[in-house]
């Protein structure tokens, strides 16, 4: 079982909808939490962090912690073509001390 | 404020070669992570140094090496390249690498070994 997994799409969503992903580890002491978004040929962008269970709004973007069942979500909502990119999360302590990353998730948000 | 910032942005290299990459922190960050990206195996932790010490350090073989100096910049080291190696390498800043501390990645080396 990977450290830091998620679906790697790609998610296909249409312009204005909420683009939903989901990422899970397996440790549970792990910390803290990333998204970031990477663009085809660039460098990973952060988009969020999270450290306690619950909701965090920046914009767009909402990130959702749920320790217990060892799960982090990010929603995109009013999705744009500009968000077509590799969503990557990232979590410290899954595999020791230091960021570990899933695979990605590919979103495509079609106009 | 500056980003992080690596050079060279691009190397071609043959098997056997060596390559150095330099990486330069957002000033006042002073943790410093390397990582591998390749289309197979994703984002691969390499290593990561604080105040000129290697303080955690990735499943990689020993040809693949760093230091960090006073000033915070980084630099890491592949000896022996092999065909595998060709990666995106990225480097990324933080205040102290510690948990609560967001990592913020420069644009990249894209290193191609022939």
């Amino acid at each position: 079982q990977k450290e830091v997994e998620q679906n790697s799409g790609p998610l296909s969503v249409p312009e204005g909808a909420i683009a939903s992903l989901n990422c899970t580890y397996s440790d549970r002491v792990s910390q803290s939490f990333f998204w970031y978004r990477q663009y085809s040929g660039k460098s990973p962008e952060l988009i969020m962090s999270i450290y306690s269970n619950g909701d965090k709004e920046d914009g767009r973007f909402t990130a959702q912690l749920n320790k217990a069942s060892q799960y982090v979500s990010l929603l995109i909502r009013d999705s744009q073509p500009s968000d077509s990119a590799t969503y990557l999360c990232a979590v410290w302590g899954a595999a020791g001390n230091k960021l570990t990353f899933g695979g990605g998730t590919r979103v495509l948000v079609k106009p | 404020k500056a980003g992080v910032t690596q050079t060279p942005r691009y190397l071609i290299k043959t098997r056997g070669q060596q390559v150095t990459l330099s990486c330069s922190p957002i000033s006042g960050h002073r943790s410093v992570s390397w990582y591998q990206q390749t289309p197979g195996q994703g984002l691969q932790f390499l290593f990561e140094y604080f105040s000129e010490t290697q303080r955690n350090k990735g499943n990689f073989p020993g040809r693949f090496s760093g230091r960090q100096f006073s000033n915070s910049r980084s630099e890491m080291n592949v000896s022996t390249l092999e065909l595998g190696d060709s990666a995106l390498y990225l480097c990324a800043s933080s205040y102290t690498g510690t948990p609560y501390n967001e990592q913020f990645f420069g644009p990249g080396t894209r290193l191609t070994v022939l």
